[in-house]
């Protein structure tokens, strides 16, 4: 099956600057890269997502980029905020029926 | 905020003991997952369901078994709790078709002494 790896596992930033969180993964079928972000207590939120045919997509602050060849893909925050400290999970799916996910990133934003 | 839910949000139980963990939805979904979170926070996909009727397991083994009788409603039951099964237990729903968003459950924090 496919497998996904994350680094880093925890992430200091101080707020305004950026961050990025970086997936590779090993099944070249997959073709679905979500990224979740879970706050203490909560279930994870889908905060982005991007499918094999692009290789960057943008949603104000945060980006994802995607290199197919090379399978990794990555997020990028930009002006960090102290609300975006929260644990960042990117994963990896070819049909839908299983996700695979990274090990998780705990991200801290220092104010 | 997604519609999903779970219930209870945690549980404390004595070993060998019988637990319906609930979990439902009001979008409609087709698919739903039952994940276990453990204390690193890695989440392991223990069993998902195409639609009704339709049941699989996941990738990490699991001695809870699940039902999807009705498409909004997908029980994960552990027969004989014992302490190994103490984690987090999310469920999740996504639209029919090719890969989508997951919409996650709140989550149920289960103990087992």
């Amino acid at each position: 099956g496919e497998n996904v790896e994350q680094h880093p596992s925890t992430l200091s930033v101080q707020e305004g600057d950026s961050a990025v969180i970086k997936c590779t993964y090993s099944d070249s079928a997959s073709n679905y890269f979500p990224w979740y972000k879970q706050e203490l207590g909560k279930g994870p939120q889908l905060i982005i997502d991007i499918r094999s045919n692009v290789g960057e997509k943008k949603d104000q602050r945060i980006a994802v980029t995607l290199n197919k060849t090379a399978k990794h893909f990555s997020l990028h925050i930009t002006e960090t905020q102290p609300e975006d400290s929260a644990v960042y999970f990117c994963a990896a799916s070819t049909d839908g029926n299983q996700f695979y996910f990274g090990t998780g990133t705990s991200l801290t934003v220092i104010p | 905020e997604a519609d999903i839910y779970q219930t209870p949000r945690y549980l404390v139980i004595g070993t060998g003991k019988k637990i319906t963990l609930e979990c439902s939805q009001t979008m409609g979904h087709d698919k739903m997952y039952w994940y276990q979170q453990d204390p690193g926070m890695e989440l392991h996909l223990i069993h998902y369901s195409y639609g009704v009727n339709s049941t699989e397991k996941g990738d990490l083994s699991s001695e809870s078994t699940v039902s999807r009788i009705r498409t909004e409603h997908f029980p994960l039951t552990l027969e004989s709790a014992r302490p190994s099964h103490t984690s987090q237990y999310l469920c999740a729903s996504s639209g029919a078709g090719g890969p989508r968003e997951q919409f996650f459950g709140p989550g149920t924090r289960l103990t087992v002494l």
